[in-house]
């Protein structure tokens, strides 16, 4: 069975472009979360994914923006890049019930210049 | 609000020793869930365990084992007789249950372990 992947898995831009980062789950998983982690903050989640439909959302600002498609593959979206976005963004599948394990992604680096 | 806490920024062993990994965490939910994840120096997380608040025994896997304490919002980790290959960045991490919550996960900081041989 497929894990979780993610393209692309490194990624250089310049402040003020725009960005976005796709996750495939694994087959059969309905549910896709973001994490940002970085050095400071740590993991922090971003928002969740259900039946193409945001489920879930954590304190980040509207530039930070998501959508699923309907084969639950899905896509997250950053504008107007600041420094502080560069982090490593980890998306995770799971079958979509709170006690559900959440399979991560090898991640995608962001650099922000 | 919900909180988890790793004290421990950094832990140092050699080889054959016992470490344990510290997770104290804060909820108002009666009914939530407690992960350890694993993140090696690949990046990927690993996921290693769930627990559901209603479960406090002990769970042992292999040279894993875990504890679980209501009492004391504690959810500790201890490896036995560790390997060079357990040194990595382990996290600990809480989810509510309430229905359409969804599975949003709240991490510690993380544990860095470092296993010299």
């Amino acid at each position: 069975k497929a894990g979780v992947t993610q393209t692309p898995r490194y990624l250089i831009k310049t402040r003020g472009q725009q960005v976005t980062l796709s996750c495939s789950p694994i087959s059969g998983h309905r549910s896709v979360s973001w994490y940002q982690q970085t050095p400071g903050q740590g993991l922090q989640f971003l928002f969740e994914y259900f039946s193409e439909t945001q489920r879930n959302k954590g304190n980040f600002p509207g530039r930070f923006s998501g959508r699923q498609f309907s084969n639950s593959r899905s896509e997250m979206n950053v504008s107007t890049l600041e420094l502080g976005d560069s982090a490593l963004y980890l998306c995770a599948s799971s079958l979509g019930q709170e006690d559900n394990e959440q399979f991560f992604g090898p991640g995608t680096r962001l650099t922000v210049l | 609000a919900q909180k988890v806490t790793q004290a421990q920024t950094e832990i140092s062993v050699v080889e054959k020793e016992d470490v344990t990994l510290d997770c104290v965490y804060e909820t108002r939910d009666t009914t939530y869930y407690l992960f350890w994840y694993k993140q090696p120096p690949s990046g990927e997380l690993v996921f290693l365990i769930r627990r559901n608040s209603f479960d406090e025994q002990n769970e042992i896997s292999g040279r894993y084992s875990w504890n679980f304490q209501k009492s004391t919002s504690s959810f500790n980790f201890t490896i036995t007789a560790s390997q060079v290959v357990d040194s990595a960045v382990y996290f600990c991490a809480l989810s509510e249950a309430r229905r359409q919550a969804g599975t949003a996960l709240i991490f510690g900081k993380g544990t860095t372990l470092s296993v010299s041989s």
